[in-house]
């Protein structure tokens, strides 16, 4: 199982719809989760923490699932500027390390 | 400075040569890290530091790079005898403080092209 697993899609959405996507990770010892956004030929930027007890801001929701080792990002109303790729990012263990999924593309249609 | 800065922003070399890329954190960051990215991959981790201490260099491709951080601030990744498949872009980032559950502040990336 390769550590940090997502989807590489793309994933085309039409504007206004809700995206879901997963990521799963095969350390348990993890303990920090992240999503980050990558613009073409950007760096990326953090968009947000995952939390235990899942976590909201404004149409972007994270969840964690421990059992099940995934966590997932919740896009609702999607606007075109959502166009980006979305990196999953886990800590490897109890020091800072972290590992980057090969991200996910999502594509806004108007 | 605001941000994470990197220099050069672009880098071409030829096979053989040595390159140098600089990484200047944010100001009080601990944590600075080193990835490389190919096109259309996810960053991969190549090592971190916490203040002047190489913590983990696991992710060195092979003997040809080489990190420091000598004074805990600013940070070089030099690549010794380029070759084709090192071309990719090379990301830092900075976290305030090592621990877990810090996120990690990114500079725009050093583009390197190996012709």
């Amino acid at each position: 199982r390769k550590e940090v697993e997502q989807d590489p899609g793309p994933f085309n959405v039409p504007e206004g719809a809700t995206v879901a996507f997963n990521c799963t990770y095969s350390n348990s010892a993890s303990q920090s989760f992240f999503w980050y956004r990558q613009d073409c030929r950007k760096e990326p930027k953090l968009l947000m923490s995952v939390y235990s007890s899942g976590n909201e801001d404004g149409r972007f929701t994270a969840q964690l699932n421990r059992a099940s080792q995934y966590i997932s990002l919740l896009i609702r109303d999607s606007k075109l500027s959502d166009s980006a790729t979305y990196l999953c990012v886990v800590n490897w263990g109890r020091d800072d390390k972290i590992i980057f999924g090969k991200g996910t593309r999502l594509h806004i249609l108007p | 400075g605001a941000g994470v800065s990197q220099s050069p922003r672009y880098k071409v070399a030829k096979r053989g040569q040595d390159v140098a890329l600089r990484c200047d954190p944010i100001s009080g960051h601990v944590s600075l890290f080193w990835y490389q990215q190919a096109l259309g991959q996810g960053p991969e981790f190549l090592t971190y530091f916490q203040n002047e201490a190489q913590l983990d260099k696991s992710g060195l491709p092979s003997d040809r790079f080489f990190a420091e951080r000598p004074e805990g601030s600013v940070s070089t990744l030099k690549i010794q005898r380029t070759q084709q498949e090192d071309s990719a872009v090379y990301l830092c980032a900075s976290s305030w403080i090592g621990g877990v559950g810090q996120p990690q502040h990114f500079g725009d990336g050093t583009r390197l092209s190996i012709l």
